[in-house]
């Protein structure tokens, strides 16, 4: 998945530690989003900017933070992981066209464990 | 409520074979419509998207998809399946163009010989 680029691949955490996922692309697309994806429940979004400065919630927010303080780069913050935070995330970027419409393109995803 | 449904959590078919996955979603007007594939371990890739026009889309590694209004559906096929095609398939949809999508559960690929 060229140009989206999430870090770290895998993370064990225990029960109420912090750590923030990195995601950064090299696409200059404004759009930026977190989601989550769970056995059975395909991916749910968490959090999404439109650009620096602005972002606002999805389907999922709670216990989760981001701030995007440049086009490039859209950090997600666990503040005080649980259990139930155990998942795969996946960071898109996306830009719409009049020609083509939205095009979202997805990192390579996160591997979280909280125990 | 909205929703994208895809009713086969799994298939099978054999090397060769062709293949549909269905997919449905429930919105008044027609959205943007996309078809991910996963393959273990990975991220996912963009196969096809519908976006205006003729309703029968081509996509990546031999997939079409073709829009149907009447039916609300979306549905995946490819004429011959390889042994890589085996991974997990999701539709999504984008309701009102803002690029935040929303996903159906997937559906499951296993190839046999």
């Amino acid at each position: 998945n060229a140009g989206v680029t999430q870090t770290p691949k895998f993370q064990v955490l225990k029960t109420g530690q912090s750590m923030t996922l990195q995601c950064a692309q090299d696409m200059n697309h404004e759009y930026m989003s977190w989601y989550r994806q769970d056995p059975g429940m395909g991916l749910r979004l968490i959090h999404y900017s439109v650009g620096a400065g602005i972002t606002d919630q999805g389907e999922v927010p709670n216990g989760y933070n981001v701030s995007r303080s440049t086009t490039e780069d859209f950090p997600l913050r666990l503040l005080s992981a649980a259990p139930s935070q155990t998942s795969v995330y996946f960071c898109a970027s996306s830009y719409s066209s009049y020609d083509s419409g939205n095009t979202i393109y997805f990192g390579e995803g996160s591997w979280l464990t909280v125990v | 409520a909205q929703s994208v449904t895809q009713p086969d959590i799994h298939i099978t078919v054999s090397e060769g074979a062709s293949l549909e996955l269905r997919c449905n979603y429930s919105y008044g007007a027609t959205p943007y419509l996309f078809w991910y594939v996963q393959s273990p371990g990975q991220g996912l890739q963009l196969l096809l998207k519908y976006f205006s026009g003729d309703t029968l889309v081509q996509g990546i590694k031999g997939f079409e998809a073709e829009f149907k209004r009447s039916q609300s559906s979306f549905n995946l096929r490819k004429p011959s399946v390889h042994w890589s095609d085996a991974a997990e398939y999701f539709c999504a949809v984008d309701v009102f163009g803002n690029e935040k999508l929303t996903f159906g559960t997937g559906t499951r690929l296993t190839i046999i010989p």
